[in-house]
Formats: structure tokens, C-alpha cells, sequence
């Protein structure tokens, strides 16, 4: 069954610097996906992307946060100058219609130190 | 606005039947989506269901839905310790023209063996 990946699964960086997300939808998909889940806590949207542009996002996603669809099969978020309260996993996910679910990536934990 | 609840933990022994419930607040809702966390890993779409459906039945999973009172269930027959894992029951309200999930915090099931 077709799946999305993310990698890496983990990643450490320190306070400041600047990360990349990676994920690949599930390769028919239309609609691309983040959230994330700090430790403990609720899973939470971050941002919906359609059509090679964002159509939604949180009050999360504020300007340290953006995301790219590069080459038609990646996803990227990056976060630009990480905080320590930017720690959680981060999941991708993929949806093929509106009329269908969203599929989720095993995500990628990063650590801020 | 909206939110979805769910109550924090389940306890079962093996071979009993699970009920973890979920209450929601967006009658707009089109989908409810179980998803299914087990530690470290991602999040696993175990099942959905229409609104416009009082029951879906896939294997051991049973989904109940009663839309007038906004409540969600979701029954594992003949729970395996292999079940033990977060169940996370989310919305869709696609009423509102988007198609970002909203989770509860998660319901923790241990299987006592």
C-alpha cells in the first residue's frame, strides 16, 4: 500500500539554526499536509498546501515557518531560526480528493537544544 | 468552535471488548476519523466514517455514530495486547471549506494480559 515517508525520523539542532523537513506524499495525492504533536500533547495543524500554494494555515505557522513543494514529489517544511519550543514530531500528511482521508508519515522528531 | 474530547485512558484485559468514546462539537463534521498511535511511531488511519452512517464495521473494529448528540465510538472485539497504543479520534469540518483535522488528546488503551 502506497504510504508517505518523512525523513529523516529524527533530527537534533541546535537553538537558532535552520531545518528541513522532508516528506514524500503518496504519489497521486492533491493535497499536502503539517502538523505536529509536542510531547504530551494534542496533534495540531500547521499548514494545508493545494495547487502549489498554501490554502490554510495556523496561528502556529507564523513567518519562521514555510513550506515548498520543490520538484512535484517533495514536501519541505522548514523552520528558519529554531526555538526550543519548536521540540515535537512533525507529522506530513497526504490526501488524494476532499472526498477521501488524510494519510499519515511515521514523522520526524526534532529536538531544539 | 471546535473541539473534540476524549476521555484519557482505557484499561482492558486481553480477549475483552474496548470502547473508547469521542465527543465533538462540529455538526458541519462530514468525516470522523480513528487514528491509532503506538509509541514513537506515526499516526495510523484505522477507520473513518461518513456522517451521513450510524455504523461501519471493518474486522474487529466497530464505529458507532450518533450525530444528533455528537458521540463517537469506537469497539475492538477480542482486544489483543498488540492494541495497546493512543486512539486519537479527530473531525473534519469540511462545512467550514477546509480540510484540516481536529484531534482529540488522545485515548491511552492498555491491554492487560
Amino acid at each position: 500500500e502506497p504510504e508517505v515517508t518523512q525523513t529523516p525520523s529524527h533530527q537534533v539542532t541546535q537553538m537558532g539554526q535552520e531545518v528541513i523537513l522532508r516528506c514524500v506524499p503518496i504519489s497521486n495525492h492533491l493535497y499536502f499536509y503539517w502538523y505536529r504533536q509536542i510531547l504530551g500533547q494534542k496533534v495540531e495543524f500547521l499548514v494545508s498546501f493545494y495547487n502549489n500554494e498554501i490554502s490554510e494555515k495556523s496561528e502556529i505557522f507564523d513567518d519562521q515557518f514555510s513550506v515548498e513543494r520543490p520538484d512535484g514529489s517533495n514536501f519541505t517544511l522548514k523552520i528558519r531560526s529554531t526555538k526550543l519550543e519548536d521540540s515535537a514530531m512533525y507529522f506530513c500528511a497526504s490526501m488524494g480528493t476532499g472526498a477521501s482521508p488524510l494519510h499519515f508519515g511515521n514523522g520526524t522528531r526534532l529536538t531544539v537544544t | 468552535g471546535e473541539d473534540v474530547e476524549q476521555s484519557l485512558f482505557l484499561s482492558v484485559r486481553e480477549g475483552d471488548s474496548s470502547v473508547i468514546n469521542c465527543t465533538y462539537t462540529d455538526s458541519s463534521s462530514t468525516y470522523l476519523y480513528w487514528y491509532k498511535q503506538e509509541p514513537g511511531a506515526g499516526l495510523q488511519l484505522l477507520t473513518y466514517i461518513f456522517s451521513n452512517m450510524d455504523m461501519k464495521q471493518d474486522q474487529r473494529l466497530t464505529v458507532l455514530l450518533n450525530k444528533k448528540d455528537k458521540h463517537l465510538s469506537l469497539r475492538i472485539a477480542d482486544t489483543q495486547t498488540g492494541d495497546s497504543a493512543i486512539y486519537f479520534c479527530a473531525e473534519n469540518p469540511s462545512g467550514a471549506g477546509s480540510y484540516q483535522l481536529t484531534f482529540g488528546k488522545g485515548t491511552k488503551l492498555s491491554v492487560i494480559p
